[in-house]
């Protein structure tokens, strides 16, 4: 039973360009968090997502972030236009229900030059 | 609003030794409080959690206990052992959005010395 898979582990962007992360849930998982960890800090909730409906994104900063959970495929965190202040670790999390126990992937760990 | 203020930030012990991390969170309607380690360059593991029903819960050398009342929670880990260090983090969700989202708080770095 694999758990909450992430790709790529690490990526590179030239500011402005576009960064997409993948995240596959747990088996059985139609949960989906997404948090952003900036180095030495803890992690900031970003949006919670069901299949195909986003439930909380008051995390989420109100330009150039998006996130999608289709009814078929992984959940993607899109970052248009990325700046230098974007670089950091990016984690998704899965739980069976809204009010059970959340599994986290290993992130992605996203740097902007 | 929503806030968890923990605990030290960083914790040295011998091994051997026991270490206690404390959080405080500000939302009363908190229900579920889950504790992470994280090992460098990973993703956060859930190594306990416990719910607001019950003020404490033990899983071999690691608890947890909870005071409702005061708004705090504790992590004890006890006979520490050198692969206990990692950064831990305390969280809280349940509360007023009650979506499931985690509020973190903001780590303690643990060091435990052979």
């Amino acid at each position: 039973n694999a758990g909450v898979m992430q790709n790529p582990r690490h990526l590179v962007r030239r500011r402005g360009q576009e960064a997409r992360l993948r995240c596959s849930p747990m088996k059985g998982h139609s949960h989906v968090y997404w948090y952003r960890q900036l180095p030495e800090e803890g992690l900031k909730f970003m949006v919670y997502l069901q299949k195909e409906n986003i439930i909380d994104e008051s995390g989420m900063p109100k330009e150039r972030f998006s996130a999608e959970f289709p009814k078929e495929g992984p959940s993607i965190l899109r970052i248009q236009q990325v700046v230098r202040g974007d670089s950091a670790a990016y984690f998704c999390a899965s739980s069976q229900t809204g009010n059970t126990e959340a599994f986290f992937g290993q992130g992605t760990r996203l740097t902007v030059v | 609003g929503e806030n968890v203020e923990q605990h030290p930030s960083t914790l040295s012990v011998q091994e051997g030794d026991s270490a206690v991390i404390k959080c405080t969170y500000s939302d009363s309607a908190s229900n579920y409080f889950p504790w992470y380690k994280q090992e460098l360059g990973k993703g956060p593991q859930l190594i306990i959690d416990i719910r607001s029903n019950v003020g404490e819960k033990k899983d071999q050398r690691i608890a947890v206990t909870l005071n409702k009342t005061a708004k705090h929670f504790s992590l004890h880990i006890t006979e520490t052992q050198p692969e206990d260090s990692a950064v831990y983090f305390c969280a809280e969700a349940g509360g007023s959005s009650n979506t499931g989202k985690l509020i973190f708080g903001q780590g303690t770095t643990l060091q435990v010395k052979p």
